[in-house]
């Protein structure tokens, strides 16, 4: 069990948008620590995809957008590539017990 | 262009303890602004922390593994490690270091990932 949630599966056609939720609770992302997400191909490592809730790494095409509200946050994926296909992980952190960086169960991204 | 390479064995038996090194190219683990960490992923399933450790040596361990895993740092050859003992069947994951950016207030986030390396605990 995940301490924050996230949907096992999304799917969408090429050149659709498609929204991944991550949702938390006030002592990760209520709390404001900010979301971040990876991506990770099959087979490859994580790859940071947004941090900061909003924030792009040099590289990440502007497709990729974030968003924060609450306890929960959200990845946009707007014109949807077959290369699109992969898991993706929120991230945040967690002061509940100690100091814990805390992962979504991850979602994975089908292109139809 | 930073690189990270964990190395270890990738067979541990029952109840031995399991050790990685992750080297750090192109940057500094002793650097402030940045930190250090580990995290892992079993077989077909999500992403779990395991530790932080910052060059002020503040560490931080995940509560479910704190009382067998050590993180720590050589900075004279630009490296930290892992150790988790007693291991179990349950431990076999792939195993990655990370770096850590400290930029963002409130935003605790890995920009670097290593490649990953298979342990599998076995007898």
């Amino acid at each position: 069990q995940s301490v924050l949630t996230q949907p096992p599966s999304v799917s969408g056609a090429p050149g659709q948008r498609v929204t991944i939720s991550c949702t938390g609770s006030s002592s990760n992302i209520g709390a404001g620590f900010d979301v971040h997400w990876y991506q990770q191909l099959p087979g490859t490592a994580p790859k940071l995809l947004i941090y900061g809730n909003i924030n792009r790494p040099s590289g990440i095409p502007d497709r990729f957008s974030g968003s924060k509200s609450g306890t929960s946050a959200s990845l946009a994926i707007a014109g949807l590539q077959a290369e699109d296909e992969a898991t993706y992980y929120c991230q945040s952190f967690d002061n509940s017990l100690s100091a814990n960086w805390v992962f979504g169960g991850g979602t994975k991204l089908t292109v139809l | 262009q930073l690189q990270l390479q964990e190395s270890g064995p990738g067979l541990v038996k029952p109840s031995e303890t399991l050790s990685l090194t992750c080297t750090v190219s192109g940057g500094s683990v002793s650097s402030s602004n940045n930190y250090w960490a580990w995290i892992r992923q079993p077989p077909g399933k999500g992403l779990e922390w395991i530790g932080s450790f910052y060059h002020s040596g503040n560490t931080y361990y995940n509560p479910s593994l704190k009382s067998r895993v050590t993180i720590s740092l050589d900075t004279s050859k630009n490296q930290f490690s892992l150790k988790l003992s007693s291991v179990t069947a349950a431990d076999t994951a792939v195993f990655y270091c990370a770096r850590g950016d400290t930029a963002l207030v409130s935003s605790y986030y890995f920009d670097s990932w290593g490649q990953g390396t298979l342990v599998t605990v076995s007898s």
